[in-house]
């Protein structure tokens, strides 16, 4: 079946540091790939998307892009804020399932002053 | 405001009592699900709906119901809830069930089952 395997957590940052959390998948079809981003007390919230291969998604000075040959899709920003620190959470959608979302595990982010 | 409302927020109950959790979208969304929460597995999903009378099961169903009589509400009913189905649940929507379709959630209800 799907899965997604993302980078454990926590990490820790000072403001202003580059941000990677890996994320590769296992998946029957094609396939669309998610991060969705989790703040203190609230529910998820879409961060960026790609849908194909090589798509490159953005949102908020994030990126990922999606590496068929190596399934993955990497989260990265330049330059991390205190406002960043969240649960970050990679999904992936097969087309071909009725049930949507597969998740990982979940990131938590803490960014320093 | 596009949203996805539940509630309660947070209840603490004891074993066997049944208990509802409501879930209702303003957005004429077709598809529904309900998600848990646990440390260190990320989100998995319990129910899901692709619309009005037509539900399905998740990966964890056990010990959990859920009804779809309209299209913006689908309650996630414990009939007899046990200590193992203390999480935090979402409840999520989307148009179609299509893979390209990003799914809204709920701001999450957290359970405690003594």
């Amino acid at each position: 079946g799907d899965s997604v395997t993302q980078m454990e957590g926590p990490v820790t940052l000072s403001e202003e540091a580059f941000l990677t959390i890996n994320c590769t998948y296992t998946a029957t079809g094609y396939p669309s790939l998610f991060w969705y981003v989790q703040y203190p007390g609230e529910g998820l919230q879409l961060l960026l998307k790609a849908t194909k291969a090589d798509d490159k998604g953005s949102n908020k000075g994030f990126e990922a892009t999606y590496r068929k040959e190596t399934t993955s899709f990497h989260l990265e920003k330049g330059s991390v804020q205190v406002s960043d620190s969240a649960v970050y959470f990679c999904a992936l959608s097969d087309g071909g399932s009725a049930r949507q979302l597969t998740f990982g595990s979940g990131t938590q982010l803490t960014v320093l002053p | 405001e596009a949203q996805v409302t539940q509630n309660p927020r947070y209840l603490i109950t004891v074993t066997g009592k049944k208990l509802t959790v409501t879930c209702s979208q303003n957005m004429n969304h077709e598809y529904m699900s309900w998600y848990r929460q646990d440390p260190g597995l990320g989100l998995r999903q319990i129910y899901y709906s692709m619309n009005v009378e037509v539900t399905d099961k998740g990966d964890v169903p056990e010990g959990y119901k859920v009804s779809r009589k309209e299209k913006r509400n689908f309650p996630l009913i414990l009939e007899s809830p046990s200590p193992n189905q203390t999480s935090l649940y979402f409840c999520a929507s989307s148009f179609g069930r299509g893979s390209k379709q990003p799914q809204h959630f709920g701001d999450g209800t957290r359970l405690s089952i003594l």
